[in-house]
């Protein structure tokens, strides 16, 4: 079974630094999401990308973030100043979209990012 | 969106059904009702959708009844691996965005 692939498994970097998480959807999905959850918290919604620009983003997703599609495969998440409270789980997920009514979305297995 | 309503937590025990119960009074006539369940540390993963009636799948069955304002998830047998959270959502599209509540903590006991 297709499934989406995110790396590293587990980042740590220091406050103020630069950092680039990476996913690779499933290869016929066309639309790509990001989300996080903090531990312990709801898992909230960031950012989405269709045809290679944002579809709609969350009030967390601010100038700090910002998301890019570099090839035909991977979907990179990027954080330019880490802060703290930036350490979470990050999910990557992607779905067929299109005319399908579905609200299935395909998660990836999450980067751990832990901001020091 | 719809706004969904469901228990905190359920406890069961090996081999029990489960049954899961949502609300969403505010449910659009477009919306379906769709469920996720997430593992620790793991990413959510979808389960069952319907928009009303009964869908069953080989995982679990989903029931909506006509006026759509509820839907009941139900595991069969469960066992200990389906100690999860499990997320209900409303939504109209295959592109939009997720709306997480904080779910129903299922834990099944031996």
């Amino acid at each position: 079974e297709p499934e989406v692939t995110q790396t590293p498994s587990h980042q740590v970097t220091q406050m103020g630094q630069e950092v680039i998480l990476r996913c690779v959807p499933i290869s016929n999905h066309l639309y790509f999401y990001w989300y996080r959850q903090i531990l312990g918290q709801k898992v909230e919604f960031l950012v989405s990308f269709y045809n290679n620009e944002i579809s709609e983003k969350s009030e967390i997703f601010d100038d700090q973030f910002s998301v890019e599609r570099p090839d035909g495969s991977n979907f990179t998440l990027k954080i330019r100043s880490t802060k703290l409270e930036d350490s979470a789980m990050y999910f990557c997920a992607s779905s067929l979209g299109s005319q399908r009514l579905s609200y299935e979305q395909y998660f990836g297995p999450g980067t751990r990012l832990t901001v020091t | 969106l719809a706004k969904t309503t469901q228990p905190i937590s359920m406890d069961s025990y090996e081999g029990q059904e489960v049954n899961i119960t949502c609300s969403h009074n505010n449910i659009a006539t477009n919306d379906y009702i769709t469920w996720y369940q997430q593992f620790p540390s793991q990413g959510p993963r979808f389960i069952i959708q319907g928009y009303k009636t009964k869908v069953t799948n080989e995982v679990a069955s989903l029931f909506i009844p006509a006026d759509r304002k509820s839907s009941t998830l139900s595991l069969p047998r469960v066992s200990l691996s389906d100690t999860a959270v499990y997320y209900c959502l409303g939504g109209n599209t295959g592109f939009q965005k997720l709306v997480f509540g904080t779910g129903t903590r299922l834990l099944v006991s031996p």
